[in-house]
C-alpha cells in the first residue's frame, strides 16, 4: 500500500504562520486530503487537492502539491490556539477502496 | 443529528469479553468504513461496505475481527475474546458514492482492554 509520511510535532506562535508537511509513495495518487483532529473527537476534513492542481486555498489555509516530488503541505495563515490539534495527510491509491493516513502532526500554538 | 454517530463513546472490558461497536453513518451516504486509530499513530484501515457489494475486508487484523451491515444503514464492529492490543479508538467514516468524495467521520470509540 501506499506509504504516508509526516513530521510528529509543530510548535508555532499564536499569529505566525505554519506549515505542515507530508511525503506520500504512490505516484498515482488522485487525491489528497488534510483532516484535522482535536482532542477526543473524530477526524475533521479541512481540504482536499485533486492531483492535476498545485495549489488550493480556502481562507487561512493553503495547500501546496509537488507531484513530482510526491509532496503536500498545508500552511495555515495567522495560526490562533484553536488550531492547536493533529494534523492528519491521507492519499487515496488507485485500485484501493480507503485512504491511506500519516501518523499526524501535533500542532502546538503557543499564546 | 447530521453527522456519523458511533456508540458506545467509550468502553472499558476485560481481556477475553466480545465487544460489540455501533455506526450510525450519515443518512444517503453507501459507503461506510470503519478505521483503528492506536495511540499517536495514524489511520489503519480495518473494512469498507459499499452499498450491497461484498464488502473490502483486506485490513481486518485477525479472524476474531468481523463487521456487518445491511443495505445502507447501520453498521457494527464485533471483536470477539479481545486482547490487549486490541486496545484503541475505533473510528467509522462514511460517504456518498464517487471517487473523489470525502469521507465524514464520527467521534469514535475508545476502547480499553484491561
Amino acid at each position: 500500500g501506499e506509504d504516508v509520511e509526516q513530521s510528529l510535532f509543530l510548535s508555532v506562535r499564536e499569529g505566525d504562520s505554519s506549515v505542515i508537511n507530508c511525503t506520500y509513495t504512490d505516484s498515482s495518487s488522485t487525491y489528497l486530503y488534510w483532516y484535522k483532529q482535536e482532542p477526543g473527537a473524530g477526524l475533521q476534513l479541512l481540504t482536499y487537492i485533486f492531483s492535476n492542481m498545485d495549489m488550493k486555498q480556502d481562507q487561512r489555509l493553503t495547500v501546496l502539491l509537488n507531484k513530482k516530488d510526491k509532496h503536500l503541505s498545508l500552511r495555515i495563515a495567522d495560526t490562533q490556539t484553536g488550531d492547536s490539534a493533529i494534523y492528519f495527510c491521507a492519499a487515496d491509491q488507485t485500485g484501493a477502496n480507503n485512504l491511506f493516513f500519516g501518523t499526524g502532526t501535533r500542532l502546538t500554538v503557543i499564546p | 443529528g447530521a453527522g456519523v454517530s458511533q456508540s458506545p463513546s467509550n468502553k472499558v472490558t476485560e481481556k477475553g469479553k466480545d465487544v460489540e461497536l455501533r455506526c450510525d453513518p450519515i443518512s444517503g451516504h453507501t459507503a461506510l468504513y470503519w478505521y483503528r486509530q492506536r495511540l499517536g499513530q495514524g489511520l489503519e484501515f480495518l473494512i469498507y461496505f459499499q452499498g450491497n457489494s461484498a464488502p473490502d475486508k483486506s485490513g481486518l487484523p485477525s479472524d476474531r475481527f468481523s463487521a456487518e451491515r445491511t443495505g445502507e444503514s447501520v453498521s457494527t464492529l464485533t471483536i470477539q475474546r479481545t486482547q490487549q492490543e486490541d486496545s484503541a479508538v475505533y473510528l467509522c467514516a462514511s460517504r456518498v458514492s464517487g471517487q473523489n468524495q470525502p469521507q465524514h467521520f464520527g467521534d469514535g470509540t475508545r476502547l480499553s482492554i484491561l
